[in-house]
């Protein structure tokens, strides 16, 4: 069975850092591309940021270029985001979630239970 | 970055009814679209991917259709059990982008 479980969130201060982590099973880790994917209280979802299977191409959304960072441990079958300088703005809910398939587009079939990120004072 | 649109953002209906949410691309995205359905407190479920494709295990009852820059989503048989948030997704370009969401309620 493919299991996603996010954990490492909770209450920070503006300014602040936390690194969340992904723990994934059920299927072999290091062929899928992965994703973070936050939802504010009340609101929609956006999309974060993606890794490559083997780490090797990442992107982000411009609302945390050069604040988060994510990252893979394919022996560990983990994922994590590194978040700094947190704000306000950055309190979400925050899912991991599996691409689809192993192709340049792909959508997200697997999700974890989320998170709770809370920024603030 | 590609902005997707969705509309209605809130739709009322009822069991047995047809319904039919829209989503446009502000440029092109071939069929790189995608549609969730999301429930309070749960992470969404992915329902069509590439326009047009029923994910495994969804019921036949949704469908989706759409290449380009329109695509819709339609329940042709609402069930009680439909009754949640639907979004969108564009994957056809980074940064992926989400609609604003539908919130389909009775």
């Amino acid at each position: 069975e493919v299991q996603l479980a996010e954990s490492g969130g909770g209450l920070v201060k503006p300014g602040g850092s936390l690194r969340l982590s992904c723990t994934v099973s059920g299927f072999t880790f290091s062929t899928f591309s992965f994703n973070w994917v936050r939802q504010a209280p009340g609101k929609g979802l956006e999309w974060v940021s993606s890794i490559s299977g083997s780490g090797t191409y990442i992107n982000y959304a411009d609302s945390v270029k050069g604040r988060f960072t994510m990252s893979r441990d394919n022996a560990k079958n983990s994922l994590y985001l590194q978040m700094n300088s947190l704000r306000a703005e950055d309190t979400a809910v925050y899912y991991c979630a599996r691409d689809y398939g192993t192709g340049w587009h792909e959508p997200f079939d697997y999700w974890g239970q989320g998170t709770l990120v809370t920024v603030s004072s | 970055d590609i902005q997707m649109t969705q509309s209605p953002s809130t739709l009322s209906a009822s069991v047995g009814d047809r319904v039919t949410v829209t989503c446009r691309a502000s440029q092109s995205i071939s069929s790189w679209l995608a549609w969730y359905q999301q429930k309070p407190g749960k992470a969404p479920k992915l329902l069509i991917y590439q326009g047009s494709r029923l994910e495994t295990g969804v019921p036949s009852r949704f469908s989706g259709s759409g290449s380009g820059t329109e695509f819709t989503l339609t329940i042709s048989s609402l069930q009680p059990d439909d009754f949640a948030t639907y979004y969108c997704q564009q994957y056809s370009n980074y940064p992926y982008t989400f609609g604003q969401g539908t919130n389909l309620g009775i």
